[in-house]
């Protein structure tokens, strides 16, 4: 069974502090990853996606993978209160994504 | 880019009823779509995954006969719940993709309640 892990939280932050979101995946042979953002009653957001080894960055989202270690993290920067929402790590499983369960993240003004 | 459209965003109906939602890629066309259902604070469950002009393939424990899934186009798969009834009751999320490895791009989903 291919498994994605997270800690559900929730992960609270002051506004304007670094948010850091941590994600295992149990497929050596995984070669995506994506981070989703899920607001309560909405649909995911796709907000990062990474292939390869090392950092990825857009904007205020750092995303980092470490496939040795079988670890993909998503660092958000300046956090706001805009930014509370679950966040979803998902890892692609032939032509499916497993998803983990998501970290609730509070960001409090 | 990448916007996928699904409707109807919300349908109350009687039990006993067949409903069917919509899900469209606009500006790009999808090789392959998939289905998921959530409840309430749970996670997304994938129910099937569907590719154009091929049968769906269905996740264990969901009944393709309860769910029927088409694929007409590279832009377009319908869900038909048939003979919904109370426990069917969820918040259905369509969602696309242009191929294996890459995003799934998410409708904004459709939440359905059975009376």
């Amino acid at each position: 069974q291919k498994e994605v892990e997270q800690n559900s939280g929730p992960l609270s932050v002051p506004e304007g502090a670094i948010a850091s979101l941590n994600c295992t995946y149990s497929d050596r042979g995984s070669q995506s990853f994506f981070w989703y953002r899920q607001y309560s009653g909405k649909s995911p957001e796709l907000i990062m996606f990474i292939y390869s080894n090392g950092d990825k960055e857009d904007g205020r989202f750092t995303a980092q993978l470490n496939k040795a270690s079988q670890y993909v993290s998503l660092l958000i920067r300046d956090s706001q209160p805009s930014d509370s929402a679950t966040y979803l790590c998902a890892v692609t499983d032939t032509d499916k994504l497993i998803f983990g369960t998501g970290t609730r993240l509070q960001v409090f003004p | 880019g990448a916007v996928v459209s699904q409707h109807p965003s919300r349908v109350i109906c009687k039990s006993g009823t067949s409903v069917k939602i919509e899900c469209r890629s606009l500006d790009f066309q999808a090789t392959t779509m998939f289905w998921y259902r959530q409840f309430p604070k749970q996670s997304l469950m994938l129910m099937a995954t569907s590719n154009e002009g091929s049968k769906a393939t269905y996740e264990q424990g969901v009944e393709k006969d309860k769910f029927l899934i088409n694929h007409a186009s590279l832009t377009l798969s319908t869900l038909t719940v048939t003979s919904a009834h109370p426990e069917d009751s969820s918040f259905y999320i369509c969602s696309a993709s242009t191929g294996r490895n890459q995003p799934q791009h998410f409708g904004d989903g459709t939440r359905l309640s059975i009376l």
